[in-house]
């Protein structure tokens, strides 16, 4: 399966755009680029997937570099809600028992 | 509603004792997945399951066994092989082979820890 690589942390100020990197190298033509969060003691949530175009939803947008091998999650205005480890993993939904890998993540810091 | 429980919240186990985590999912999901988290740590993958009565090791399978009797249910068993159980546990579901790339189902985990 493919990895992914996303820096350890980042600092961002409260209600200013956040840009979160993800470095997929080895993603295969049929991988989906998936973000997902954990808020501290709760269990991982999505947050937004995509394969080639980028993509926008009530939470962030995902924007995809047009060889795939990286992408960046969006957070418009970061809130002090929007602190937590951040998530960028690859699926492929068409092959079976897939491992669906988490890395470790980006710790995201918001500053008010 | 639908969505995926996990049971206990939190919990405690005596040195030597096997425990069961439990996992139920209403979503209709065909795979289901265990991960183990330790603090500052990311998730890493204990056992997964793609359709009833199969299920296949991840990185760190030593020391737990789990069973899929049901598609809604995949319980986790901790056993007394594992020789550092206290972690946050963590179960997640999700649909399969829809082409569309959906999203995962994660419990709001079980603590467990060691005494």
């Amino acid at each position: 399966d493919a990895k992914t690589t996303q820096p350890n942390s980042m600092e961002s100020n409260e209600e200013e755009p956040v840009h979160l990197p993800c470095n997929h190298s080895t993603i295969s033509g049929t991988d989906y680029i998936h973000w997902y969060r954990q808020l501290p003691s709760q269990g991982p949530e999505y947050v937004i997937h995509g394969l080639t175009s980028n993509v926008n939803n009530r939470m962030a947008s995902l924007a995809i570099a047009e060889d795939r091998k990286s992408s960046t999650l969006i957070l418009h205005r970061a809130t002090l809600r929007d602190a937590a480890v951040y998530y960028c993993i690859l699926r492929d939904p068409g092959r079976n028992f897939n491992k669906f890998y988490f890395g470790s993540g980006t710790k995201l810091n918001v500053k008010p | 509603d639908g969505g995926i429980t996990q049971s206990p919240k939190y919990l405690f186990r005596k040195e030597g004792q096997n425990v069961t985590l439990s996992c139920e999912q209403n979503l209709n999901h065909d795979a289901m997945y265990w991960y183990r988290q330790d603090p500052g740590q990311g998730l890493r993958l204990i056992y997964y399951s793609q359709i009833v009565n199969d299920f296949q090791k991840g990185d760190i399978a030593e020391g737990y066994s789990v069973s899929r009797e049901k598609k809604e249910s995949f319980p986790l068993t901790v056993t007394s092989a594992q020789k550092n159980p206290t972690a946050f546990y963590l179960c997640a579901s999700i649909l399969t082979g829809t082409g569309r790339g959906t999203e995962a189902f994660f419990g709001q985990g079980t603590r467990l820890t060691v005494v």
